[in-house]
């Protein structure tokens, strides 16, 4: 069985300093990983995904995550935080269970930043 | 190019109402879902569909029913709503090795 743990229910960051979003999961195979933002009364929409090739991906709005297999993490991370990033974050493992490839979701990070 | 439309997006039921949630996509996907989303829980899987024809229970599948019309169409269905049902229900379509779209969410208050 496949599941997410996202170490932080609520970040509150600084405009303009470092954004670091934790994220751990287990899997019985090779997982594919994927970071989705949520809006205020939006739908999800997908950041980046790590799907078997670079360890280090980058994804949309400067985003970025490193794939550490001996860790089980998948942290997200941005250099800069703006105030537009204030959002809510899942992190999400996709791995065979049943007929189809599931996404198993963690509970969300709410980011906050801090004018 | 609308990629997953659900629909309605706001629904107020009474308890014990039923009522049937639509989503459509239009990208060529074999596999769909229904997932719910409520406060601090992420979203939680409620049936999922590999393909036409096929349909399977996910976590939280009590009290609901689905059904994969075609291969554009994956219907949700409450028989006899419940307050505990109120949630933001998406929908979602996925090919083969990528990621997942999501519809814009279709808000339902039971009460």
């Amino acid at each position: 069985a496949q599941s997410v743990t996202q170490l932080d229910s609520h970040v509150s960051v600084s405009e303009g300093t470092p954004v670091l979003l934790r994220c751990n999961y287990s899997s019985s195979y090779s997982p594919s990983l994927f970071w989705y933002v949520q809006h205020p009364n939006k739908g999800l929409q997908l950041l980046l995904k790590y799907t078997s090739a670079a360890t280090l991906v980058k994804g949309i709005n400067g985003f970025e995550a490193e794939f550490k297999k001996s860790e089980t993490s998948f942290h997200l991370t941005k250099p800069s935080a703006h105030m537009s990033d204030a959002a809510e974050y899942f992190c999400v493992v996709s791995d065979f269970s049943g007929s189809a490839r599931q996404l198993t979701f963690g509970s969300g990070t709410q980011l906050t930043v801090l004018p | 190019n609308a990629g997953v439309t659900q629909t309605p997006k706001f629904q107020v039921l009474k308890t014990g109402q039923s009522m049937t949630l639509q989503c459509a996509q239009d990208m060529n996907h074999n596999s769909m879902y229904w997932y719910r989303q409520d406060p601090g829980m992420g979203l939680r899987l409620i049936y999922y569909s590999a393909s036409e024809g096929t349909t399977d229970k996910g976590e939280v599948p009590n009290g609901y029913n689905v059904s994969r019309l075609n291969k554009r169409e994956f219907s949700l269905r409450l028989e006899s709503a419940a307050p505990s049902q109120t949630s933001v229900y998406f929908c979602a379509t996925r090919g083969s090795n990528t990621e997942a779209f999501f519809g814009q969410g279709t808000r339902l208050t039971v009460v």
